[in-house]
């Protein structure tokens, strides 16, 4: 049962387009999001994230927007660069549990020059 | 910064042999994980401690053991490691405060044949 969804496993962008990546989830027991970036033979390294009493943060290019009621977030990149080209992963934290996340699958995001 | 470091980046073993993956972090934190990555799969969560000698089962505990003898090292030990446990493999540590964030070691590669 997969409790965070990326229905995308791949998405393609122009360089200084946006980029949206797109995430749902199926507990209600989530209050806190994160995204994470990962490069090929390189470990995950945290983007940014979000509280479930907050509908969007922001820090420099990214944006990640959350949409309680309809169990969504999303993670926008304005503007796409090369250097973005990773795949991200988005993340939830349990209010019943103080360690655990739980990770979607990913999408290769591809920023084309 | 926060620094997770790996053992090994890449390893080969073979179908049978014992196997440790060292993870040390130098940030004192209470955390410590062990995930899988896979294609299509995501991270999966293996085990976690949240303290010393500490330790609880994650998703898919089955052919894994851990330790955690000192705060700053955990251990993943793959008794009698079999192929279908050729990975990535993922150490992440993290405090114990209400933000939770993951901070990850740059992965080891297994390969068992």
């Amino acid at each position: 049962d997969q409790q965070v969804k990326q229905n995308s496993p791949s998405l393609s962008v122009q360089e200084g387009r946006i980029s949206i990546l797109n995430c749902d989830y199926t507990n209600s027991m989530f209050d806190y999001f994160l995204w994470y970036k990962k490069y090929p033979a390189e470990g995950p390294t945290f983007l940014i994230s979000i509280s479930s009493i907050k509908d969007k943060n922001e820090d420099g290019r990214f944006t990640v927007f959350l949409n309680k009621s309809a169990k969504h977030l999303s993670l926008h990149i304005v503007p796409s660069q090369p250097g973005d080209s990773a795949v991200y992963f988005c993340a939830a934290r349990s209010r019943g549990s103080n360690y655990k996340l739980t990770f979607g699958k990913g999408t290769l995001l591809t920023v084309n020059p | 910064d926060v620094k997770v470091t790996q053992s090994s980046r890449y390893l080969v073993k073979r179908t049978g042999e014992k196997v440790f993956l060292e993870c040390v972090q130098d940030m004192d934190h209470e955390n410590m994980f062990w995930y899988r990555q896979d294609p299509g799969l995501g991270l999966r969560l293996i085990y976690f401690s949240y303290d010393v000698k500490m330790k609880e089962k994650g998703d898919i505990p089955e052919g894994y053991s851990v330790s955690r003898e000192k705060k700053e090292r955990f251990s993943l030990i793959l008794e009698s490691a079999s192929t279908n446990q050729t990975s990535m493999y993922l150490c992440a540590s993290s405090l114990d405060t209400v933000r939770k964030t993951q901070y990850f070691g740059p992965g080891t590669r297994l390969l068992v044949l």
